[in-house]
């Protein structure tokens, strides 16, 4: 099965940056992903890794390392409008087979001015 | 491209009904997910579908849910008998061949009074 761990809440000043953590532990890992999600809207997709390493996508980056189970989103230069749910979901390998997403219970990131 | 359509977005049954619910993913899309989501829990896996083959189904997942997707488009789940323990939003969710990236659907928010 998988554990995935992340902090429940997390606040943060507008204009600075924030690290959200995610530690999960699985038998057939094939990728981590994060989500954003807005209350009362359905989650959308911010990044992919499946390597070690940092992906840079915008004010958004995500860091991968497979040996420790960890992976951690780095928002810059944060805005009000980035306070929402951030879902941490690992693709690991199923009963039938297929690889499938399994999220974590997400981080409700909130931005003060 | 028209997104990721859901329908009804909300239901009210009474518990012991019957509940169906669709979903048209994109049409490029031939992977397709059901998720069941709780207030500050993330999506929890409920099945999958290949085109029209359901490649994996959670153990969580009672004999009451069943899912098709018949002709490899649209794709329906329902619950017979519903309780009130079922009361969430149904997620649906679709992705391109060989990618986990999920285009999710504004959802179906059941109540079981």
């Amino acid at each position: 099965g998988q554990n995935i761990d992340q902090p429940t809440e997390m606040t943060a000043t507008e204009g600075a940056i924030v690290q959200i953590n995610c530690t999960y532990q699985t038998s057939g890992f094939n990728g981590l992903f994060w989500y954003q999600q807005h209350a009362g809207e359905a989650p959308t997709f911010l990044s992919y890794n499946v390597l070690d390493g940092l992906e840079e996508k915008g004010r958004f980056s995500s860091f991968l390392s497979r040996s420790k189970g960890y992976s951690y989103l780095l928002l810059k230069e944060l805005q009000m409008k980035d306070s929402a749910s951030y879902l941490c979901a690992v693709r690991d390998l199923g009963s039938g087979g297929s690889y499938i997403p399994t999220f974590g219970r997400g981080t409700s990131l909130i931005v003060h001015p | 491209d028209t997104g990721v359509s859901q329908d009804p977005r909300h239901k009210i049954t009474k518990r012991g009904q019957n509940v169906t619910f669709r979903c048209d993913p994109i049409s490029e899309h031939n992977r397709l997910y059901w998720y069941r989501q709780t207030l500050g829990q993330g999506p929890e896996f409920l099945t999958y579908f290949q085109n029209e083959a359901q490649l994996e189904k959670s153990r969580l997942l009672s004999d009451r849910f069943s899912a098709e997707r018949p002709k490899g488009s649209f794709s329906t789940l329902e619950i017979q008998r519903t309780e009130q323990g079922d009361s969430a939003m149904y997620l649906c969710a679709s992705s391109y061949p060989g990618t986990d990236e999920q285009y999710f659907g504004p959802g179906t928010r059941l109540t079981v009074t």
